[in-house]
């Protein structure tokens, strides 16, 4: 009983590098986000997906992608990676209608240098 | 707009005290309440949930009640534990709210002492 899974869980990049975070759930929601968590300052959205196939800017989108090719997978890239995307980025995910009951993943700490 | 605004941290107590987090909301109508834990090192937990006035939530010794006459939803514990050592988020959904449109509070850092 997976739930939502992150990968990769840690990752220390160079500036100007790009990566791809991966999240998969197997619970069959349609609403996906990527959240970053960064210390003093709770959680910040920087995009999401309602359904496969789309996807809407967070509050944070600015340096981001991101891809919901299958329902099950929501992609989020970083093109050119610069050391204030440093923080914990966190998957989750929500049956649409039950938007404040989100489940999340464990995190993918990346840094930056 | 809509916000919350969660009791500045860290809290340290003792085993078997009593615990309050405060929480308080603005909000237009009557949003949905949560509270969320996050233990070290994991994602962050729904631990409980309120969708309307003078409902409480509950859930492993936890209890908050949505309370529209003051806008608060505090947390509160009668007894922790070691275990219970944690950040603490609440947050809110607004009504009819889009998909994005979930609020977190800043957090607040809950340690135990044995």
């Amino acid at each position: 009983n997976a739930g939502v899974t992150q990968t990769p869980k840690f990752r220390v990049l160079k500036t100007g590098q790009s990566m791809t975070l991966l999240c998969a759930q197997d619970m069959n929601h349609e609403y996906m986000y990527w959240y970053r968590q960064d210390p003093g300052m709770g959680l910040r959205l920087i995009h999401y997906s309602v359904g496969e196939g789309t996807t809407a800017k967070g509050e944070v989108p600015d340096g981001y992608n991101v891809s919901r090719l299958k329902k099950q997978n929501f992609l989020l890239g970083l093109e050119s990676a610069a050391p204030s995307q440093t923080s914990v980025y966190f998957c989750a995910t929500t049956l649409r209608g039950r938007t404040g009951e989100l489940f999340f993943g464990e995190g993918s700490r990346l840094t930056v240098l | 707009g809509n916000s919350v605004t969660q009791m500045e941290g860290p809290v340290t107590l003792s085993e078997e005290a009593f615990l309050t987090i405060n929480c308080t909301y603005t909000a237009t109508g009557y949003p949905s309440l949560f509270w969320y834990v996050q233990y070290p090192g994991e994602g962050l937990q729904l631990l409980l949930k309120a969708t309307k006035a003078d409902d409480k939530g509950s859930n492993k010794g936890f209890e908050a009640t949505y309370r529209k006459e003051t806008t608060s939803f505090h947390l509160e514990k009668g007894s922790v534990q070691v275990s219970d050592s944690a950040v603490y988020f609440c947050a809110l959904s607004p009504i009819y709210s889009s998909a994005s449109k979930i609020i977190f509070g800043s957090g607040t850092r809950l340690s135990i002492r044995p």
